[in-house]
């Protein structure tokens, strides 16, 4: 148990386009889920905590208006990069929380030209 | 807050050896520990984990120490095999909050 999907896999974008990626928990509910940036080579950058329910809380140095998140359900997240540049360009891995851990998604990555 | 450091940033054996990799945090508060493999274009994968009031946890080829006291951490593989190369991070965490390694780049040589 303890699924997590990711949509798209990859995706290829103009630069000044929106794109948008769904994280969901396949088998269990998920109040809590995490977006995470990943550069080559590098660790887990934490970008936002994304809570049922209610507002996202975001990491410092993240644009809340350039990374819109939305937890509408306990099983679904989505982070939309809206006005894509190609700095965004980047791995993003989103996870669930349940119980003490985290349960990564595939992740996807994103190239904007 | 907390720090979490993760040693070595690349290693290498032989098929067969054992690899070790250590992790060290800061927070007395962290009491749950999980290590993550993460292949090359894919998510992380949670392999073993282990929670404050353990000093020791095996599964298989797979085993992560504690030491509480000393605030640290290890990851041991042993007889590896070249499916074993990977990414491997550790991870501190204190409830909700996960705090994460730098990461270490296993190589198993055939």
């Amino acid at each position: 148990g303890a699924v997590v999907s990711q949509h798209p896999s990859r995706v290829i974008c103009k630069s000044g386009t929106s794109v948008k990626i769904e994280c969901r928990s396949l088998d269990f509910q998920a109040t809590t889920m995490f977006w995470y940036r990943q550069f080559p080579k590098q660790s887990l950058m934490l970008m936002a905590t994304s809570n049922e329910g209610s507002k996202a809380t975001y990491e410092q140095g993240v644009e809340k208006d350039k990374f819109l998140i939305n937890h509408a359900s306990l099983t679904l997240s989505t982070l939309t990069v809206t006005s894509a540049h190609p700095e965004d360009s980047s791995f993003y891995i989103c996870s669930a929380h349940r119980g003490e851990t985290q349960y990564f998604g595939p992740g996807t990555r994103l190239l904007v030209l | 807050g907390e720090n979490v450091e993760q040693h070595p940033s690349t290693l290498s054996v032989q098929e067969g050896d054992s690899a070790v990799i250590k992790c060290t945090y800061s927070d007395s508060a962290s009491n749950y520990f999980p290590w993550y493999k993460q292949e090359l274009g894919k998510g992380p994968q949670l392999i073993i984990d282990i929670r404050s009031n353990v000093g020791e946890k095996k599964d298989q080829r797979i085993a992560v120490t504690l030491n509480k006291t000393a605030k640290h951490f290890s990851l041991h593989i042993t007889e590896t095999q070249p499916e074993d190369s990977a990414v491997y991070f550790c991870a501190a965490s204190t409830g909700n909050q996960f705090y994460f390694g730098t990461g270490t780049s296993l190589t198993v040589i055939p």
